[in-house]
């Protein structure tokens, strides 16, 4: 048990279009789904902290206004990357737990490639 | 907030060798402390956890040690294997702060086989 599906695994969008992340539960519901930023070879940065039907928490140096968040039901979450750049290129990946803690089960990440 | 430091960044072992990994968290109050590995290219996946109400917890070849005093834990795998070549992060957790895991910076493992 636990699975979280998270789509699409590779995406490349040009330069100033928006992208979106989801992020399942297939097998459970989620409290709690946290989206991260992972640089190769480096650790998870949490980027934010989303809580179903509330308002995401973001990290400090995160742009809500850029990484749009929404937690529409227990079982997804959704991450947008709006207005695309290059620098936004990167590995996201999302987690999801029953309950606070408990252990975190993590999607399969996403690499996005902004040309 | 809390700081955990995970060391050492890379670890070079030969097969049948044991492997330690070591983490130091900052916050006394942080009680559940998971550890994840992820393989290239997969997610992390949690292998073991210990929370502060005891001192070690084994699982076959791995174990976690945890030592409240010290505020640090580490990971103990035996008799490794090329397959668990991968990365692995610990993590801190504690209530309070609706338990929102600080991740380490993770200590990359390499079997020789």
């Amino acid at each position: 048990g636990a699975v979280v599906s998270q789509h699409p695994s590779r995406v490349i969008c040009k330069s100033g279009t928006s992208v979106k992340i989801e992020c399942r539960s297939l097998d459970f519901q989620a409290t709690t789904m946290f989206w991260y930023r992972q640089f190769p070879k480096k650790s998870l940065m949490l980027m934010a902290t989303s809580n179903e039907g509330s308002k995401a928490t973001y990290e400090q140096g995160v742009e809500k206004d850029k990484f749009l968040i929404n937690h529409a039901s227990l079982t997804l979450s959704t991450l947008t990357v709006t207005s695309a750049h290059p620098e936004d290129s990167s590995f996201y990946i999302c987690s999801a737990r029953r309950e606070f803690n408990s252990p975190l089960h993590f999607g399969n990440g996403t690499r996005l490639t902004v040309t | 907030g809390e700081n955990v430091e995970q060391h050492p960044s890379t670890l070079s072992v030969q097969e049948g060798d044991s492997a330690v990994i070591k983490c130091t968290y900052s916050d006394s109050a942080s009680n559940y402390f998971p550890w994840y590995k992820q393989e290239l290219g997969k997610r992390p996946q949690l292998i073991i956890d210990i929370r502060s109400n005891v001192g070690e917890k084994k699982d076959q070849r791995i174990a976690v040690t945890l030592n409240k005093t010290a505020k640090h834990f580490s990971l103990h795998i035996t008799e490794t294997q090329p397959e668990d070549s991968a990365v692995y992060f610990c993590a801190a957790s504690m209530s309070g702060g609706s338990y929102i895991p600080t991740f380490g910076r993770g200590t990359s493992l390499i079997v020789h086989p």
